[in-house]
């Protein structure tokens, strides 16, 4: 079965840093991986996913993910943080079962940005 | 694009008593999902309809917890009775493709949010 860890629970960096949260999967098989993040009181946004086309993986609002299967990792990055970044972050994997898949995520991050 | 719509937002009720969440997916979307957040984790998927089949149920509490999807549109999601363990906040998600592809991206909707006393 497939598997995600992100390890920590919460992430506090100054407006202007770099944002880097981590994510290593485990799976028996090639896996396809997800951010998503999701603001108060609101459903889970897609930021981007590895469908494995290009192992680093650009998506909205400035973040980029990079695959390593050597490392079984799908850390997420920005450059530089904004205060609109507060919110939470989850990591997810999703695999085929037979003729059906499933998204297995993780426990979630929480960004904090500080002014 | 209309987004998936979710009501009610929030409610409260004691334990024991039953409770109905609805769900109305992306116009043309073939899959839905249910799925459930309970404080300080992440979703976990309850079940899985693709148009007005199920695909998943697995992990759907079937002594307490149901759920239909008619005309392969709307769906609601039925406890009953609640327990305190329910309180979380019940997601509702929709893809695209009418075939389950480990790529699809789902969208979700706000979420309802249970307390359960």
């Amino acid at each position: 079965a497939q598997s995600v860890t992100q390890l920590g629970s919460h992430v506090s960096v100054s407006e202007g840093a770099l944002v880097l949260l981590r994510c290593n999967y485990s799976s028996s098989v090639p896996p396809y991986l997800f951010w998503y993040v999701q603001y108060p009181n609101q459903g889970l946004q897609l930021l981007l996913k590895y469908t494995s086309a290009a192992t680093l993986v650009k998506g909205i609002n400035g973040f980029e993910a990079e695959f390593k299967k050597s490392e079984t990792s799908f850390h997420l990055t920005k450059p530089s943080a904004h205060m609109s970044d507060a919110a939470e972050y989850f990591c997810a994997v999703s695999v085929p079962t037979g003729a059906n898949s499933k998204l297995t995520f993780g426990k979630g991050i929480t960004l904090s940005v500080r002014p | 694009e209309a987004g998936v719509a979710q009501s009610p937002r929030y409610k409260i009720i004691e334990k024991r008593q039953s409770v109905a969440f609805w769900c109305n997916p992306i116009s043309g979307h073939a899959t839905l999902y249910w799925y459930q957040q309970i404080l300080g984790q992440g979703p976990k998927l309850l079940i899985q309809f693709q148009n007005n089949g199920v695909v998943d149920d697995s992990q759907l509490p079937k002594d307490r917890f149901s759920a239909e999807r008619l005309k392969g549109v709307d769906s609601t999601l039925k406890i009953q009775p609640a327990k305190l363990e329910d309180s979380a906040v019940y997601l509702c998600a929709s893809s695209y493709r009418p075939g389950t592809s480990p790529t699809d991206t789902q969208y979700f909707g706000p979420g309802t949010r249970l307390t359960v006393l």
